[in-house]
């Protein structure tokens, strides 16, 4: 197994437009976590989804929203995209939700730059 | 709300010496804390986590709940021990699916 798999790795964008970001959890993987981590900060939590629903919410404005398909894999969408939105954007997989019940294993990566 | 603070962003250490990553945190509840590691050029990848009370490449770490710490241990560092190291809280809101919170991180050099 790969792990964690996102693409695209690298992605430039300019401000006002939108993007989609892919990730695909480790087989067996029920649950998929999306983080945000801007240069020189810890990732800061933006959602978790379970089963195909949303689970949990972090900050961040409703321009960002995600979804999850039936074989688990998932997206998140940023629209109207600010400057401020530059960071890599991490997603973690795990098998099931719940506190720290469950490891979370994380990819590599989808590095955004905004212009 | 939940907050986690290391508050050394980068730490440098001579190869068997001792070593100690500081972690606060903040939380009203019963948190569960953790501690990432992210070696050079590798993902983000989970060191230890205070519930199983293990031992993990010679790291050790202990929930203080009166000083509300989670400092990171190990009695004498190794030059593979260099890496970025976050330390992280799960609180208990719901469903538990509040996700993680992630300190800033502490940047370690274990020098030859």
């Amino acid at each position: 197994d790969a792990g964690v798999t996102q693409s695209p790795t690298h992605l430039i964008k300019t401000r006002g437009q939108h993007v989609t970001l892919r990730c695909s959890p480790i087989s067996g993987h029920k649950s998929v976590s999306w983080y945000q981590q801007v240069l020189g900060q810890g990732p800061q939590f933006i959602f978790q989804y379970y089963e195909k629903e949303e689970r949990g919410r972090g900050n961040f404005p409703d321009r960002f929203s995600a979804r999850q398909f039936p074989n688990y894999s998932s997206e998140l969408n940023v629209n109207a995209l600010l400057l401020g939105d530059s960071a890599l954007y991490l997603c973690a997989s795990s098998l099931a939700s719940g506190r720290s019940s469950y490891e979370q294993y994380f990819g590599p990566g989808t590095r955004l730059t905004v212009t | 709300a939940q907050r986690v603070t290391q508050p050394e962003k980068l730490l440098s250490v001579f190869k068997g010496a001792p070593v100690e990553l500081k972690c606060n945190y903040s939380y009203s509840g019963s948190p569960e804390l953790f501690w990432y590691v992210q070696y050079s050029r590798q993902r983000l990848q989970l060191l230890l986590r205070h519930i199983s009370r293990e031992s993990i490449k010679g790291f050790t770490a202990d929930l203080n709940k009166g000083e509300t710490s989670f400092h990171l241990k190990k009695p004498f560092a190794q030059e593979e021990d260099s890496a970025m190291y976050y330390c992280a809280l799960s609180g208990d809101s719901g469903g538990g699916a509040d996700g993680l919170t992630f300190g800033k991180g502490t940047h370690l050099i274990i020098q030859p």
